[in-house]
């Protein structure tokens, strides 16, 4: 079968760095994407890794082994603003389309 | 203004009632997507479809079709809507590449089923 596990909550304060893990189980694997959601918004792409290792793009990294079937999403130096939901979203390949979790709800404190 | 467009915003209907939420995309991607979210529940995947012409039964098929007659469109019908169908429904479209298929999502319909 098809599973996948994040947190259901993380908590942090403004500057500091925290990663959200998720692991998956899939039938097939082509990649594993990121994607945020605010609060009454709508969830908006942020990384793809198809390859093992680390993806930078500015405060946010994406982290992939695909040997572990483990991937992480860094985000530093947060901000008021990186309160939101994030869903690690792995694609199993083939005609399967991509899993949606019930996704990792960060809360930044000042 | 490129992007997925959602009608209604929000929507209270009756148990019983015929309810079409419409989605247009204007990116001319092949593939489009209707998910369901509740509260706990994450994004669950209604029905998809890969191009214009074909469609498909995602995780929650139940008590909804869709209909794909062109590639911008791809309305979402209830045809007797339950109070269990009340949710958050979300479009979305990808170009329908196998490896990332990064999606792209609409604002969002707030249905009430009462």
């Amino acid at each position: 079968g098809q599973s996948l596990e994040q947190p259901s909550e993380v908590t942090a304060v403004e500057g500091a760095i925290v990663q959200i893990n998720c692991t998956y189980q899939t039938s097939g694997f082509y990649g594993l994407s990121w994607y945020q959601q605010h609060d009454g918004g709508a969830p908006t792409f942020l990384s793809y890794n198809a390859l093992d290792g680390l993806e930078e793009t500015g405060r946010f990294s994406s982290f992939l082994s695909r040997s572990d079937s483990y991937g992480y999403l860094l985000l530093q130096e947060l901000q008021m603003k990186d309160s939101a939901s994030y869903f690690c979203a792995p694609h199993p390949g083939n005609t399967d389309k991509l899993i949606f979790g019930t996704g990792t709800r960060l809360q930044v404190f000042p | 203004i490129a992007g997925i467009t959602q009608a209604p915003t929000s929507q209270i209907l009756a148990a019983g009632r015929r309810m079409t939420l419409r989605c247009t995309q204007d990116m001319r991607h092949n593939a489009m997507y209707w998910y369901r979210q509740d509260l706990g529940l994450g994004l669950r995947l209604i029905h998809y479809s890969n191009t214009a012409g074909t469609t498909g039964k995602g995780e929650v098929p139940d008590g909804y079709s869709v209909s794909r007659a062109n590639t911008d469109d791809f309305p979402l019908t209830l045809a007797s809507a339950v109070p269990s169908q009340t949710s958050v429904y979300f479009c979305a479209s990808s170009d329908g590449r196998q490896d990332t298929d990064t999606q792209y999502f609409g604002p969002g319909t707030r249905l009430t089923v009462l």
